[in-house]
């Protein structure tokens, strides 16, 4: 069965260095997004990307924020400079349609130390 | 905007019980999809069930099913025969039909004893 993957599993970085996040989404999937979960709390939406563009963002999605598809299978979040707040469980999801069923991937535990 | 409200923190069920989920949601939008996502300790988050707004009929899969009551704007979960793979955190989630992204619930934690 298809599946959303991520890398890596877990991330470590210091306060003010800049991460990358991979997923590689479902192969017939259109439509892409970024989700984080703060330990013990709710799944946040960052944002979504279609069309090889931001189809809609969050407040949470500031400038230090990025997405980018670079190739016909990659999905990636930059976060440029990360700070403490942004220790959290980062998950990818794709879905076929815009109000289809979303699928997620394992997620990235992101540690900023 | 959307908010999606889920009042029970946690539940536990005997093992091969029956336990129902309360999930309540506010929008003004007509057209919309409710999803109930389940969060095992491994933190992967994975689709049990989906329901379109239009559509009376209840979703079911499997020992999953809702009972979703539009006009009150309540969208419970009710899992049967419960196993003990079912322990888990169990969120409700929304999205508007001119929406891309999910709005979810704060999450019910679920422990299945056998």
């Amino acid at each position: 069965e298809p599946e959303v993957t991520q890398t890596p599993s877990h991330q470590v970085t210091q306060m003010g260095q800049e991460v990358i996040l991979r997923c590689v989404p479902i192969s017939n999937h259109l439509y892409f997004y970024w989700y984080r979960q703060i330990l013990g709390q709710k799944v946040e939406f960052l944002v979504s990307f279609y069309n090889n563009e931001i189809s809609e963002k969050s407040e949470i999605f500031d400038d230090q924020f990025s997405v980018e598809r670079p190739d016909g299978s990659n999905f990636t979040l930059k976060i440029r400079s990360t700070k403490l707040e942004d220790s959290a469980m980062y998950f990818c999801a794709s879905s076929e349609a815009r109000q289809g069923e979303q699928y997620f991937g394992p997620g990235t535990r992101l540690t900023v130390t | 905007a959307q908010t999606v409200t889920q009042s029970q923190p946690e539940m536990s069920v005997q093992e091969a019980e029956t336990v129902t989920l309360s999930c309540t949601y506010d929008t003004s939008e007509s057209n919309y999809y409710l999803f109930w996502y389940k969060q095992p300790p491994s933190r992967q988050m994975i689709l049990v069930i989906r329901q379109e707004a239009y559509k009376q009929q209840n979703a079911t899969e499997n020992r999953f099913s809702v009972n979703f009551q539009k006009a009150a704007k309540s969208f419970s979960l009710k899992i049967s025969d419960s196993q003990l793979g079912d322990t888990a955190m169990y969120f409700c989630a929304f999205i508007g039909a001119g929406s891309y992204q999910l709005t979810f619930g704060k999450g019910t934690k679920l422990s299945v004893i056998p």
